[in-house]
């Protein structure tokens, strides 16, 4: 079956930085993205990665190893604002996303 | 203005009653889903749509049927609704393009069957 697992919940720091890893295992591959979704509000497009390696976009990167199934997104300088749930989703043969549950992440003064 | 824009935003109704959920964009996009979600688990697809005459089930469309009555314009109903249908449901759009996995969600429709 297709599966994506990412941590139920991380706490980190503001002003520190903090790696959410994401594992995947799908039907074919065409892609994994992250979204960010605050509480009560829509999930929102935060990245995509299809080849091997980093993607860096301001204080956020995510990183894709096709090999492994295995993304992580990294949050650096952390900020209040960043308290959110993070979802991980992966691009299957079918070109359907299937969705990680989320990782909400509590940022402490 | 959204550009995705769902209503209603919250309902509460009774088992067995029929529920129609509203999504209608101004992005221009031919593609449109409908996804639920509950505490603990991933989005799940309902159904979608790449255009006016096309319409697919997605994992759980059992209990669901859609209409897509303009390009702009894509519904979901429920024909009984049922208590373990109580979810946070969000419609979504995407430009086209087979690779493309980014959406565009609307502000979700919370719908409680009590």
């Amino acid at each position: 079956g297709q599966n994506i697992d990412q941590p139920t919940e991380m706490t980190a720091t503001e002003g520190a930085i903090v790696q959410i890893n994401c594992t995947y295992q799908t039907s074919g591959f065409n892609g994994l993205f992250w979204y960010q979704q605050h509480a009560g509000e829509a999930p929102t497009f935060l990245s995509y990665n299809v080849l091997d390696g980093l993607e860096e976009k301001g204080r956020f990167s995510s990183f894709l190893s096709r090999s492994k199934g295995y993304s992580y997104l990294l949050l650096k300088e952390l900020q209040m604002k960043d308290s959110a749930s993070y979802l991980c989703a992966a691009l299957d043969s079918n070109y359907q996303l299937i969705w990680g549950a989320g990782t909400k992440l509590i940022i402490k003064p | 203005d959204a550009d995705v824009t769902q209503t209603p935003r919250n309902r509460i109704t009774k088992t067995g009653k029929r529920i129609m959920l509203e999504c209608s964009q101004t992005k221009g996009h031919d593609r449109m889903y409908w996804y639920r979600q509950d505490p603990g688990l991933g989005l799940r697809l309902i159904y979608y749509s790449f255009d006016v005459k096309d319409i697919n089930k997605g994992e759980i469309s059992d209990g669901y049927s859609v209409s897509r009555q303009a390009q702009a314009k894509f519904s979901l109903s429920l024909e009984s609704a049922i208590p373990n249908q109580t979810a946070l449901y969000f419609c979504a759009t995407s430009p086209p393009g087979q690779d493309t996995g980014e959406l565009f969600f609307g502000e979700g429709s919370r719908l409680t069957v009590l």
